[in-house]
């Protein structure tokens, strides 16, 4: 089946650093990736996504691209913010599940000033 | 505006006590899904429902019930029979038109606390 892994958590920076979390995947097809973003007391919001290989989903300063050769989708940022505190999430979905997201542990991620 | 809204937001229940949790979306999203999130487990699918009066077990069902009557409601009940309940509980929709892409829509959660 598939299955998503990420990085373990709580990952602790100073502003400006620079950030990657990783993450890799099992799936039998050929899924779309996703990194979803939680702050404290909200839902999941969708930060970027790649639906085929060697795509770049960007947003918000963040990046992350599709390695089909490494089943991996990194999150990666060059200068984090304080404001980017809150729990990240990698996720797959294979076009034969329809919208069926499959979730990593998700890694929290806070920022220091 | 356009969104999930998911109540209450803080429930608590005793034991033996079944409880409905109430996501309604206002997107006309024909997909409607309920996670459970666990610390350090991420998000766990119960239930999904593609199409009204259709729905369909995910992987963690036992002790949930849904029901789809309405496009825009999902309601999720945690039964007594669910053994341990108390958990974040995030329901979501989708846009079926063109394929799914995967992005799906997320309310804010209802957190269950059993005492």
């Amino acid at each position: 089946g598939n299955s998503v892994t990420q990085m373990e958590g709580p990952v602790t920076l100073s502003e400006e650093a620079f950030l990657t979390i990783n993450c890799t995947y099992t799936a039998t097809g050929y899924p779309s990736l996703f990194w979803y973003v939680q702050y404290p007391g909200e839902g999941l919001q969708l930060l970027l996504k790649a639906t085929k290989a060697d795509d770049k989903g960007s947003n918000k300063g963040f990046e992350a691209t599709y390695r089909k050769e490494t089943t991996s989708f990194h999150l990666e940022k060059g200068s984090v913010q304080v404001s980017d505190s809150a729990v990240y999430f990698c996720a797959l979905s294979e076009e034969t599940s329809g919208s069926r997201l499959t979730f990593g542990e998700g890694t929290q991620l806070t920022v220091n000033p | 505006d356009g969104g999930i809204t998911q109540s209450p937001k803080y429930l608590f229940r005793k034991e033996g006590q079944n409880v409905t949790l109430s996501c309604e979306q206002n997107l006309n999203h024909d997909a409607m899904y309920w996670y459970r999130q666990d610390p350090g487990q991420g998000l766990r699918l119960i239930y999904y429902s593609q199409i009204v009066n259709d729905f369909q077990k995910g992987d963690i069902a036992e002790g949930y019930s849904v029901s789809r009557e309405k496009k825009e409601s999902f309601p999720l009940t945690v039964t007594s029979a669910q053994k341990n309940p108390t958990a974040f509980y995030l329901c979501a929709s989708a846009q079926r038109d063109r394929g799914y892409t995967g992005e799906l829509f997320f309310g804010e959660g209802s957190r269950l606390t059993v005492l």
